[in-house]
């Protein structure tokens, strides 16, 4: 089974800091995604990356960046958080070349601004 | 107006009773059609997937799609304490290899023992 790592399940930080979040896949999917996740909202698409450097904008990419130096892992940057940063993050995967558009979720991580 | 719509519910229903959770649509490009199940403090995981107006069936559930009125029904059968989640439907434009998915706001379900 594929299996999508978050480094964090809960993570508590301050307002201005520079906050990292690790996503790590471990089948050589090439499509990766940052959702954020809020009641009555739903998921929301931060970025996406289709290959090694490659990243695309989603719908709510402001105050975010990412990272993708090597294939299996995808970073999300909070370059300054902000309390309405405050979420629950989903990372996920998905091999390219199919016609199969599961994606496959981390267990998320619970970000809290303060 | 949102491009998928879905009551977030919460639905409560007794165990062994039929379930429909149903999700509305306005692009009439999206093709592909799923539906994630969410436990609590987990991330969403693959229920079913159809690309197909007409029905889908694995196991207790079975996933129907009606593209002529873009409307996506989920069906539980004989529903168990453990289909107790949160069930986000999902959709896709395919633009093939890069793509986005459009998810529902989710509808919450209990089902009492």
């Amino acid at each position: 089974d594929v299996k999508v790592t978050q480094s964090s399940r809960y993570l508590v930080k301050r307002t201005g800091e520079k906050v990292f979040l690790e996503c790590v896949q471990d089948m050589d999917h090439e499509n990766m995604f940052w959702y954020r996740q809020d009641p009555g909202l739903g998921l929301r698409l931060i970025y996406f990356s289709y290959d090694v450097k490659m990243k695309e904008k989603g719908d709510i990419p402001e105050g975010y960046s990412v990272s993708r130096e090597k294939k299996e892992r995808f970073s999300l940057i909070l370059e300054s958080a902000s309390t309405n940063q405050t979420s629950m993050y989903l990372c996920a995967s998905r091999e390219r070349q199919t016609f199969n558009y599961g994606y496959t979720f981390g267990s998320g991580t619970r970000l809290t601004v303060v | 107006q949102k491009e998928v719509e879905q009551d977030p519910g919460p639905l409560s229903v007794p165990e062994g009773a039929i379930v429909s959770l149903n999700c509305t649509y306005s692009n009439s490009a999206f093709q592909y059609f799923m539906w994630y199940r969410q436990y609590s403090r987990k991330g969403p995981e693959l229920l079913m997937y159809t690309y197909s107006s007409g029905n889908k069936e694995d196991g207790r559930f079975t996933a129907q799609v009606d593209k002529s009125s873009k409307y996506i029904s989920l069906f539980i059968r004989d529903s168990q304490p453990s289909d107790s989640a949160t069930y986000l439907c999902a959709m896709i434009a395919s633009n093939f290899g890069n793509e986005k998915l459009t998810f529902g706001t989710g509808t919450r379900l209990t089902i009492i023992p």
